[in-house]
């Protein structure tokens, strides 16, 4: 399976400040259609995940712009601009590219300082 | 909109079997392309994706490593809901579980609807 790593663990950031998270692929997940097989999660205090980031860098519907991913191949970002009350969570990278067997990243935890 | 209603938590006893409901609004079962998934989060082995199937003329199916053999993923067309059995269960199989749904139009545009989750708990 592909063993997604995600950094830092946890994160915390002053309102208004940018925040940037990492996630590796153990392997390419470059498919031969062009697009990388790479979504972003971001899972609030006491709800479900909710997709932020699908096919490596295209924003889900009601995502705002302040929130960006970019990375090709086993290297992948996640942007806040200006991180947000809002914000606070944790955030999951995961693999499609093996679908149907999809992994998840360990997450990484969003704090307001 | 779409929406998926999960059955509640779950109490079971070692080596029972776990059954779960998700019920769909705003979408179709058998609608090609979607594939619907199981997909659990514990902290022994975080999120974790369990079971899924798609229908492209006939249903198929597909099951995670640590389920294989045990579980069944049963579509219930009729009333546009599917369930997720596991057999012989054990404490690790406790976690939130969630069903889910995989948005394929042309493209793969990823785990866009989730249901709420449901808590298992398995303990002597």
């Amino acid at each position: 399976d592909f063993v997604m790593t995600q950094s830092p663990v946890s994160l915390s950031v002053s309102l208004g400040e940018p925040a940037s998270i990492s996630c590796t692929s153990s392997q390419s997940l470059l498919h031969t259609d062009g697009y990388n097989y790479l979504d972003w999660y971001v899972q609030k205090p006491g709800q479900s995940p909710q997709l932020l980031i699908y096919l490596g860098s295209n924003r889900a519907s009601g995502v705002p712009d302040r929130i960006s991913a970019s990375g090709s191949g086993t290297d992948f970002t996640l942007k806040i601009s200006r991180v947000e009350a809002d914000d606070v969570g944790m955030y999951y990278c995961m693999q499609g590219l093996q679908s149907p067997r999809i992994t998840f990243g360990g997450g990484t935890k969003v704090e307001i300082k | 909109q779409v929406y998926l209603q999960q059955s509640g938590p779950r109490l079971l006893k070692p080596s029972q079997t776990l059954s779960l409901t998700c019920v769909i609004s705003g979408d179709s079962l058998s609608k090609n392309k979607n594939a619907w998934v199981w997909i659990r989060q514990s902290p022994l082995r975080g999120l974790e994706w369990v079971a899924r199937a798609y229908y492209a003329s006939q249903w198929y199916f597909h099951y995670g490593t640590t389920v294989q053999g045990r579980a069944m993923f049963e579509p219930d067309t009729p009333r546009n809901q599917f369930s997720l059995q596991l057999n012989f269960v054990t404490p690790e199989d406790s976690g939130v579980y969630y069903c889910a749904r995989i948005k394929v139009d042309t493209l793969n545009r990823g785990i866009d609807v989730w249901g709420q989750g449901a808590t298992v708990t398995v303990s002597t």
